[in-house]
This record gives structure tokens, C-alpha cells and sequence, in this order.
């Protein structure tokens, strides 16, 4: 089965860039999608099929997608995106969604 | 808006069973695939299951295929998830999530989720 490793922790001061990573064997021959989920709710989609952004999600969050690595970036970063992430890729040849580990994300 | 609002979980023991609902308003049901995800305590996201949007295809996670049962009935705007043979393991809150129209492949609406708890 497919397998998505995303580092445990990333932390950032505020106003600086967030970057965190998915890895995946070529995941860049896949839509990779992200979800930020804040303690007590329900994952939210922050980006969809690499890059884009649904309504209402801010553009301090972008995401890019080539080879091995898949990366969702926050720029600009505020208190307020301090949350868990998870990238997600659908698995054709097995026909099942695939999340990643997840990624804590603190705002220093 | 779209609202999906999970209902049915609670306290079950091991080997019980246990029907998970799931009420869809705000977009038309029938178009979308749709998914449950579930998530342990203290845990990440786990797939569990999708149907497509006439019910001709479903699929089920290697951790509950054969024990688990996901439908829907369009008329209602309701999905579920009849759930049987349950471990400790399968304790988590679930979520029903909405798919695309040509496939499950990503979530963009979420419910609140219904937390499962097996224990004896």
C-alpha cells in the first residue's frame, strides 16, 4: 500500500515561512491534498490537487508537488495556524485514501 | 451551505455492533461520492471507506473490509455505516466526508464526527 511520511513537528515564529513536507514514492505523478485540523474540530481542506486553494482559505497558503516530495508552505505565518496538517492522495491502484502521519505545526 | 452532521456513535463492546448516520444537507446528495475517516485518540487520519455517488462502488480500508458495511440512500440524503465485529481498535471519532463527483479522491466538507468507544 501506499505510504505518506510527513515529519511530527515543524515550528516557526510568526511572520516567518512554514514549510512542511509529504513524502511519497513520485508522489509528483499524484494529486496531493492538504487539511489542517485545530484541536477539537474537524479537518478543514486548505489545498487541493497540489496547489489550489478552495474559497475562504488565505493566500499565505500555497502548496507544490514534484518527484518524491510534496510541500504545503505558509507564508507569513500567524498564531492562528498553529494546528495539526495532513497531506491525503487517493491510491488508484488500491482504490483507498491515504493520509500522511500528520504534521503539528508551532507558532513559536 | 454544505452541513454533514454525524450521528450514532457511543459505547459498545467488543464483538457488538453499531450503525453510524450521517445527515447531508446543503448540496445534492446524489452527485458526490462520499467517504468515512475515522481518528483514534491522540491519532492522525485514517480512511475507512467510499461509496460512489448511485452506490455501484465501494471500498473499505484492509483494517475493516468484511466487518464494516457503508451505503446511502439518496432519497433520505443520508449515508452510513453499519459497523460489526467491533475491536478496541476500531475506537475513534468518525467523520463522513464529501468526495467529488467523479470520485472519492479529495475531501472538501467535513461533519463534526460521532465518537465510537469499544470497551467492555
Amino acid at each position: 500500500s501506499y505510504v505518506l511520511t510527513q515529519p511530527p513537528s515543524v515550528s516557526v515564529a510568526p511572520g516567518k515561512t512554514a514549510r512542511i513536507t509529504c513524502g511519497g514514492n513520485n508522489i509528483g505523478s499524484k494529486s496531493v491534498h492538504w487539511y489542517q485540523q485545530k484541536p477539537g474540530q474537524a479537518p478543514v481542506l486548505v489545498i487541493y490537487y497540489d496547489s489550489d486553494r478552495p474559497s475562504g482559505i488565505p493566500e499565505r497558503f500555497s502548496g507544490s508537488n514534484s518527484g518524491n516530495t510534496a510541500t504545503l508552505t505558509i507564508s507569513r505565518v500567524e498564531a492562528g495556524d498553529e494546528a495539526d496538517y495532513y497531506c491525503q492522495v487517493w491510491d488508484t491502484s488500491s482504490d483507498h485514501g491515504v493520509f500522511g502521519g500528520g504534521t503539528k505545526l508551532t507558532v513559536l | 451551505q454544505v452541513q454533514l452532521v454525524e450521528s450514532g456513535g457511543g459505547l459498545v463492546k467488543p464483538g457488538g455492533s453499531l450503525r453510524l448516520s450521517c445527515a447531508a444537507s446543503g448540496f445534492t446528495f446524489s452527485d458526490y461520492y462520499m467517504s468515512w475517516i475515522r481518528q483514534a485518540p491522540g491519532k492522525g487520519l485514517e480512511w475507512v471507506s467510499y461509496i460512489s455517488s448511485s452506490s455501484s462502488n465501494t471500498n473499505y480500508a484492509d483494517s475493516v473490509k468484511g466487518r464494516f458495511t457503508i451505503s446511502r440512500d439518496n432519497a433520505k440524503n443520508s449515508l452510513y455505516l453499519q459497523m460489526n465485529s467491533l475491536r478496541a481498535e476500531d475506537t475513534a471519532v468518525y467523520y463522513c466526508a464529501r468526495g467529488g463527483i467523479v470520485g472519492a479522491i479529495v475531501f472538501d466538507y467535513w461533519g463534526q464526527g460521532t465518537l465510537v468507544t469499544v470497551s467492555s
